[in-house]
C-alpha cells in the first residue's frame, strides 16, 4: 500500500472538470513537504504537471491546477480533453522513511 | 534540451545481477541530484533510489536496500543502478529522472525507460 492514497480511477466527459485527491499524513504532506503531480500516458515516460503544490512548469496548460490543505492535496483538470486520458500520480517526501520520496498509488483518468 | 537515455535492461534469472545506465546531456550533470523510479506491470510508480550531485549522499527504498547500489560518473555524465540479488518483483520499467531544485526537487525530466524482466 502506498503512503499517499489516491482513488484508483476517475472519469468525466469532454469539457467537464474532474479532481484527483491525494491523502497523506503528518509525516509527509502534513509536515509541509511539497506535493508534485505527474501524468503518464500509457507507453510513455511520466511528465511533471504540477510542482510544489500549485505551480505549473512552462508548457503545461492552465487547465491543470493543484491545491493543498492539511494532510491532503488535489489535482483539478478543467475542460477535459480526450488527450488527458492517462494515469496521474502525486509525489512527496516522507520523513518517517529515511530519505524516501513517495508516490501515490496512481489514478486512472478515463475521458468518456 | 535535457536528454536522459537509459540502457542495460533485459532478461535476468532470479538471484542475478544487472547494471542500468542513464546517459545525460543538455545540462550540467554534476549540479543535479538524480533519481531512479520504476513501474512494475499493472502497478504504479515506485521511487527506487536517489543520489546527490556530487555522489556523496544516496538513499534507497526499503524494497531494494542492501541489494541495489546507485552511483554516478560526473566525468561521463552518466548515472548507474547496480541491481543484485534480483527478484521477480523487481520486474519493471526503470526510469532515470533529474531532480529540479527550482521546482521543489520534483522530477522535471525523465528518460524513456528500460525494461528489466526477472524470470527463470
Amino acid at each position: 500500500q502506498s503512503v499517499l492514497t489516491q482513488p484508483p480511477s476517475v472519469s468525466g466527459a469532454p469539457g467537464q472538470r474532474v479532481t484527483i485527491s491525494c491523502t497523506g499524513s503528518s509525516s509527509n504532506i502534513g509536515a509541509g513537504y511539497g506535493v508534485h503531480w505527474y501524468q503518464q500516458v500509457p507507453g510513455t515516460a511520466p511528465k511533471l504537471l504540477i510542482y510544489d503544490n500549485t505551480n505549473r512548469p512552462s508548457g503545461v496548460p492552465d487547465r491543470f491546477s493543484g491545491s493543498k490543505s492539511g494532510t491532503s492535496a488535489s489535482l483539478a483538470i478543467t475542460g477535459l480533453q480526450a488527450e488527458d486520458e492517462a494515469d496521474y500520480y502525486c509525489q512527496s517526501y516522507d520523513s518517517s522513511l529515511s530519505g524516501s520520496h513517495v508516490f501515490g498509488g496512481g489514478t486512472k483518468l478515463t475521458v468518456l | 534540451e535535457v536528454q536522459l537515455l537509459e540502457s542495460g535492461g533485459g532478461l535476468v534469472q532470479p538471484g542475478g545481477s544487472l547494471r542500468l545506465s542513464c546517459a545525460a546531456s543538455g545540462f550540467l550533470f554534476s549540479s543535479y541530484a538524480m533519481t531512479w523510479v520504476r513501474r512494475a506491470p499493472g502497478k504504479g510508480l515506485e521511487w527506487v533510489s536517489g543520489i546527490s550531485g556530487r555522489g556523496s549522499t544516496s538513499h534507497y527504498a526499503e524494497s531494494v536496500k542492501g541489494r541495489f547500489i546507485i552511483s554516478r560518473d560526473n566525468s561521463k555524465n552518466t548515472l548507474f543502478l547496480q541491481m543484485n540479488s534480483l527478484r521477480a518483483e523487481d520486474t519493471a520499467v526503470y526510469y532515470c529522472a533529474k531532480d529540479e531544485p527550482l521546482a521543489g526537487d520534483a522530477y522535471s525530466d525523465w528518460g524513456q525507460g528500460t525494461l528489466v524482466t526477472v524470470s527463470s
